[in-house]
């Protein structure tokens, strides 16, 4: 059962306009959400994090909106740019179960100059 | 800070052969790490938590005795590949936790071809 949920599995924006991933969880234990960021043979590199009780974190160009009585959470990339062409993968976890990160499909992010 | 490296980058071995990869934090002591298997445009998936000092815990359908690991200090676990098979080539990538934190910093991850 695929605990996080990530759409769309691909996406394709204009130099400087607004890149929209979303997430759904259905494990309400989750308390950690981040998102990475990952280039083809490189590990995953932490972008940006939220706990469910704040509704909207932001740091530079990159938001992440949190809905926790949707369980869904998004991340906004404002301002994309050729270099944020990437692969983009949310994750969440739990104290509980001693912080294992469950990650989504993962969203390739194509930004045309 | 929070620097993660692994070792080798890239490997190529034979069937039946033993791969070991190393898996280090280089500016941090770290409590936890894990290891993840990522295939070709898929995602990632974790294999094992490994606790510095104790046992390894192996994710469901993981087998324990091919997939070694080993986490001898707070800076430094093994993943060892026993007797790899073509279908072991993947991506492998590890990632570290601080104590008391929730980060998981990754490494730049281990691409094995087995042959």
């Amino acid at each position: 059962q695929q605990q996080v949920k990530q759409s769309p599995q691909s996406l394709i924006v204009q130099k400087g306009g607004i890149s929209i991933i979303n997430c759904a969880y259905e494990n309400t234990a989750f308390d950690y959400f981040p998102w990475y960021q990952q280039f083809p043979g490189k590990g995953p590199a932490l972008l940006i994090a939220i706990r469910p009780d704040v509704s909207e974190k932001k740091e530079g160009r990159f938001t992440i909106s949190f809905n926790k009585s949707a369980k869904q959470f998004s991340l906004h990339i404002m301002d994309s740019q050729p270099g944020d062409s990437a692969t983009y993968f949310c994750a969440a976890s739990s104290k509980a179960a001693g912080n294992k990160l469950t990650f989504g499909g993962g969203t390739r992010v194509l930004v045309k100059p | 800070g929070a620097v993660v490296s692994q070792h080798p980058s890239r490997v190529i071995c034979k069937s039946g052969t033993s791969v070991k990869i190393e898996c280090r934090s280089l500016d941090f002591q770290a409590t936890t790490m894990f290891w993840y298997r990522q295939f070709p445009k898929q995602s990632l998936m974790l294999m094992a938590t490994s606790n510095e000092g104790s046992k390894a815990t192996y994710e469901q359908g993981v087998e324990k005795d091919k997939f070694l690991i080993n986490h001898a200090s707070l800076t430094l676990s093994t993943l060892t590949v026993t007797s790899a098979h073509p279908e072991d080539s993947s991506f492998y990538i590890c990632s570290a936790r601080r104590s008391s934190s929730n980060e998981q910093f990754f490494g730049p991850g281990t691409r094995l071809t087995v042959l």
